[in-house]
């Protein structure tokens, strides 16, 4: 049963243009969304969060945008750059009654090229 | 070091031996995760420990799985009479207390069952 889903296993995109990253979920009790970045041989390290009393939140080049009647999110990177391409996880959680535990997506392979 | 650490980075061992892997949280965090990343599939919770108080087993997924952690520091997940779909990258985070976004992870054990 995967609540949290990232449909697009891999994205390439050009540099300077947006990248676009999307993560749709299904448990309507998730009220915390976070997004997290993954290079090769390293652990996942923290990019951006979102409580579900917001819309949207932004973090220099990097936006989180929550729909929640869609139960959908996105990340907005502007512009892309080399450096952006790695695997992105969308993670969520309760905030009360969620064991404090994350639920992750499979991951979107983000390639930014020149 | 300023980060969580774990060893080994990489085990390979047969099916049915026990392996043990360990976790070095950073100094003074109170939280303590574990997350197994099996090919192809995102993150998965495997159990949780906050201070002394007892931790959330609920995301481990048979009894051959156990954790241990003293106190505020190291801790051990063992994983008894291993199967080939044991097989996966195992990830240690921890946080000062619950926050999402301050969740920090090592750079995980790559655990292989022939």
């Amino acid at each position: 049963d995967q609540q949290v889903k990232q449909n697009s296993p891999s994205l390439s995109v050009q540099e300077g243009r947006i990248s676009i990253l999307n993560c749709d979920y299904t448990n309507s009790m998730f009220d915390y969304f976070l997004w997290y970045k993954k290079y090769p041989a390293e652990g996942p390290t923290f990019l951006i969060s979102i409580s579900s009393i917001k819309d949207k939140n932004e973090d220099g080049r990097f936006t989180v945008f929550l729909n929640k009647s869609a139960k959908h999110l996105s990340l907005h990177i502007v512009p892309s750059q080399p450096g952006d391409s790695a695997v992105y996880f969308c993670a969520a959680t309760r905030t009360t009654g969620g064991g404090n535990k994350l639920t992750f997506g499979t991951g979107t392979q983000l390639k930014v090229e020149l | 070091g300023a980060g969580v650490s774990q060893s080994p980075s990489n085990k390979v061992t047969e099916k049915g031996k026990d392996v043990e892997l360990r976790c070095d949280p950073i100094s003074g965090h109170t939280a303590l995760y574990w997350y197994r990343q099996r090919l192809g599939q995102g993150l998965e919770f495997l159990i949780y420990f906050q201070g002394n108080s007892a931790p959330d087993k609920s995301g481990l997924p048979s009894d051959r799985f156990s954790a241990e952690r003293t106190g505020e520091s190291v801790s051990t997940l063992t994983i008894q009479r291993t199967q080939q779909e044991d097989s996966a990258v195992y990830l240690c985070a921890s946080s000062l207390v619950w926050a999402g976004e301050t969740q920090y992870f090592g750079p995980g054990t790559r655990l292989l069952v022939l």
